[in-house]
This record gives C-alpha cells, structure tokens and sequence, in this order.
C-alpha cells in the first residue's frame, strides 16, 4: 500500500531561520512521483515541485531545496532564510503512474503547518 | 487564464438537502479528481475521472456522486448530505501524459 508519513505536525520558527520539513513515502512502485504543495492561510493548493522516482538529483530554487534519497524512502523540503509570507500548510503527496504512464491518484501526507514568526 | 474553477466556494446546507458542486477546467485536461480535506487527515480522493464518460472511485467514495458528461466539468453530487461529510473540497485536473496537478479554490461546505 501506498503512503506518506509527515510526522511534524507543527513547526514554529523565527524569521531567517532555516527549516526542514520531512516526507517519508511508502510504496511497492518502482515508477512513481513525489510532489510537495503549498496551502496558504488562503487556502488554496500551489504546486511547488515533484520529482519522478529515477530523478534523485537534489533541486534547489531560490530559497527552497528538496533532497530525494531513496535509500530512505525520503524527500525532504527545506526552506532557507525562512520568511513570514512562508507560512502555510506543506503537503508531500505520492502519486502511481497509471497504464498511460499518467499521474495517478495523489495520496497526500497529513501536512506540515509552518508558522514563520517575525 | 488557465484554471480551474469550483462553485460555490462556500456552502452551508442542511442534512438531506441534495446538492451539486461543480467544477470546470479549461485547459483540454482529460484526468479530473475530487478531494476531500479534512484536519488531521490531509487530503483524501473521493472519485476521479481519467476521461468522458471514464469515472472510478477514490478512496472515499461513500456519500458521493460524479459524472463527467463535458471533458471540461466534473460535477460532485451529494445526494443525502450528512454532517460527516463537512469538508474542504478540491477539484483537480491534469493532461493525460503530464504530471502535474491544477487544483480549485477549494469548496468549504457545512452539513448542519
């Protein structure tokens, strides 16, 4: 069965501080996706990234990094310099690949509420 | 603008009283879905649709209905609302051999 464990539910910091949120992922799949969203106070979902199970390459866009491994069934985001407008709820999903080769059923992980404190 | 557009974004409605939130994309997206957000539970699928007249069930099916008639709507009909289905809903879409997800606004609806 498929799954996404974050297991921080909460996590508080100060401005400028870097953080890492975790993603721990379960699957029998050999071909599947990792994403992150983001959900605003606002509440709406804004994709951030996802990478495919072949791709391990860390990313790095602005301030924010992802590092996939693996051999540890992790994909881990991490913000640096954090800031207030970073706050929100961080969502790691897993989706299978369908026969077509498309995004199938996200399963999401039962998000990471960040507070950014100035 | 390409987008995907939920209606209402608010709904508070009484136990029994069928209702219909609709969804809309357009950007041609074959693959449509409905979520569930619940606290503590993340989101959760409820039925998806890889293409007209194509649907199947999420992992929370009990309680709902869709049809997908239009490549571009993806109705939920909740046809005997109860107070457990109080919810955020999503609708999501994406093209068939893409990967990434649009999803709505999202649909807060209470069940009294």
């Amino acid at each position: 069965a498929q799954k996404v464990t974050q297991a921080q539910t909460e996590i508080s910091v100060v401005e400028k501080e870097d953080v890492t949120l975790d993603c721990v992922y379960e699957t029998r799949d050999t071909t599947y996706y990792l994403f992150w969203y983001k959900q605003p106070p606002s509440g709406e979902l804004v994709f951030l990234i996802r990478r495919n199970s072949f791709d391990e390459q860390n990313e790095i866009s602005g301030r924010y990094s992802w590092n996939f491994q693996k051999s540890t069934s992790s994909f881990n985001f991490t913000i640096t310099a954090s800031q207030v407008v970073d706050s929100a709820v961080y969502f790691c999903a897993l989706s299978e690949v369908d026969y077509g080769g498309s995004q199938g059923n996200l399963i999401f992980g039962k998000g990471t509420k960040l507070s950014v404190k100035p | 603008e390409a987008q995907v557009t939920q209606n209402p974004r608010y709904l508070i409605t009484v136990t029994g009283k069928k209702l219909t939130v609709t969804c809309s994309q357009n950007m041609n997206h074959e693959y449509m879905s409905w979520y569930r957000q619940d606290p503590g539970l993340g989101l959760r699928q409820i039925y998806y649709s890889m293409n007209v007249e194509v649907t199947d069930k999420g992992d929370v099916p009990e309680g709902y209905k869709v049809s997908r008639k239009e490549k571009r709507n993806f109705p939920l009909i909740l046809e005997s609302p109860s107070p457990n289905q109080t919810s955020l809903y999503f609708c999501a879409s994406s093209l068939r051999g893409r990967l990434e997800a649009f999803f709505g606004q999202g649909t807060r609806l209470t069940v009294v």
